[in-house]
């Protein structure tokens, strides 16, 4: 099977600029997730996606959204960008598992490496 | 969320030595998983150690947990050059994410 893929692999920006992220979950796979890295806050969840829905999402503002498609491919979406955005973002699948967990086992794929000037 | 602490943060050894990584957090957990990533690159998951786990092996890995002192252990065994990488401890928030700790840089020197 061929693993999480992300697009692009890297993305320069200016403020004020808005972006798009693309992931391609496991085939099979239902859930995805997004996680944002960077060396000062470390891995933090950005929300998750199961079957076209938003089920759960962390802590960042309404400029960061998202949203799945009926072949579980994701994207999520970066508004009026600021210099702090700059982090690899990555992209997670998963299957379900016992009661319902989309969390035990998380395939990432390589990420998008965005910079902010 | 918030993110449980690793130790050390950073790690240099020689091959074949041990490396041993530690992990605290500060919930109750169902699960711990430990997660590996080369630079700049995305995690691979390593392994997965439940609450009612006290230790789990998988190759030259093995995974300690203790929750009642809410901490947990990553021996890495006989080291090499291709283990150079970060690892990450993390657990479930909920049934939809993870929170990750800080992670630990091990360098294995040839």
């Amino acid at each position: 099977k061929a693993g999480v893929t992300q697009t692009p692999r890297y993305l320069i920006k200016t403020r004020g600029q808005q972006v798009t992220l693309s992931c391609s979950p496991i085939s099979g796979h239902r859930s995805v997730s997004w996680y944002q890295q960077t060396p000062g806050q470390g891995l933090q969840f950005l929300f998750e996606y199961f079957s076209e829905t938003q089920r759960n999402k962390g802590n960042f503002p309404g400029r960061f959204s998202g949203r799945q498609f009926s072949n579980s491919r994701s994207e999520m979406n970066v508004s009026t960008l600021e210099l702090g955005d700059s982090a690899l973002y990555l992209c997670a699948s998963s299957i379900t598992g016992q009661g319902g967990t989309t969390n035990e086992k998380l395939f990432f794929g390589s990420g998008t490496q965005l910079s902010v000037l | 969320s918030q993110q449980g602490e690793e130790d050390p943060q950073a790690l240099s050894i020689q091959e074949g030595e041990n490396a041993t990584m530690n992990c605290s957090y500060k919930t109750s957990i169902n699960n711990l998983q430990w997660y590996r990533q080369n630079s700049g690159r995305g995690l691979v998951h390593l392994i997965l150690i439940r609450s009612n786990e006290r230790e789990k092996h998988s190759g030259r890995l093995r995974v300690t947990l203790d929750t009642s002192k809410k901490s947990s252990s990553l021996l890495i065994t006989a080291s090499r050059a291709a283990d150079t990488a970060s690892y990450f401890c993390a657990h479930p928030v909920g049934r939809r994410a993870l929170t990750f700790g800080s992670g630990t840089r091990l360098q294995v020197q040839p």
